[in-house]
């Protein structure tokens, strides 16, 4: 089974468009979290929660907005979306402290 | 200002020599985590690393934390084209939980 999921794994889509990237964690951990690498490599926190409660937000724009329904699911949403956007979405779960956490597989995102 | 220092960025070695990646900075981890990345997947939890000093060994990969928590370097023995990934030095900053911040990353390369 694994242990981080999220789809789509890939997401080919037009400027201003508006579109989610879903991620669930089988963990059992109560904290989750968004990272972006670009192309670079360079992975940078955007958002993490813990247990439904938004810990961290790293002056990500307002148009990227994550929702927790319940601790096993952080989704995140994307508006308007711009050619910058273009990048890997990384959905990561781990304990409270950030010592150490597990990643699903990764979202590229292609904006056009 | 990158507060993990990862070096170096590129390393194209042949088979079977050795190899060290530093990752430094100023400040204070609480623990550091050696996180290894294939192309198209996500990054992969190889260590982590707690007390000062500490050295864990994991196969050919020696890990060692500094004395003082403020760097950490990696070692591997005889490189095979599998080690060929992303290696990516991680640490959730002293006093700042919940949070955890990478290097920019080596990308290895090991040829036959």
């Amino acid at each position: 089974d694994t242990a981080v999921s999220q789809t789509p794994k890939y997401l080919v889509t037009q400027m201003g468009n508006d579109k989610s990237i879903k991620c669930e964690q089988n963990l059992g951990h109560d904290t989750m979290y968004w990272y972006k690498q670009d192309s670079k490599k360079f992975l940078k926190i955007m958002f993490s929660y813990n247990n439904k409660e938004l810990i961290i937000n790293e002056t990500v724009p307002n148009r990227f907005s994550p929702k927790s329904p319940d601790k096993a699911h952080l989704n995140l949403h994307i508006n308007s979306l711009e050619l910058g956007d273009s990048a890997v979405y990384f959905c990561a779960s781990g304990g409270y402290s950030g010592n150490t956490i597990y990643f699903g597989e990764g979202s590229w995102l292609t904006v056009v | 200002t990158q507060l993990l220092e990862q070096s170096p960025q590129f390393l194209s070695i042949q088979e079977g020599e050795n190899l060290t990646v530093y990752c430094n900075s100023s400040s204070v981890f609480s623990s550091l985590q050696w996180y290894r990345q294939e192309p198209g997947e996500g990054p992969v939890l190889l260590v982590t690393v707690v007390t000062g000093g500490e050295v864990k060994k994991l196969k050919r990969l020696t890990f060692q934390f500094g004395d003082a928590r403020k760097d950490s370097s990696l070692h591997i023995t005889a490189a095979q084209p599998g080690d060929t990934g992303l290696y990516l030095c991680a640490g959730p900053p002293y006093n700042q939980g919940g949070k955890l911040i990478f290097g920019q990353g080596t990308e290895l390369s090991v040829k036959p």
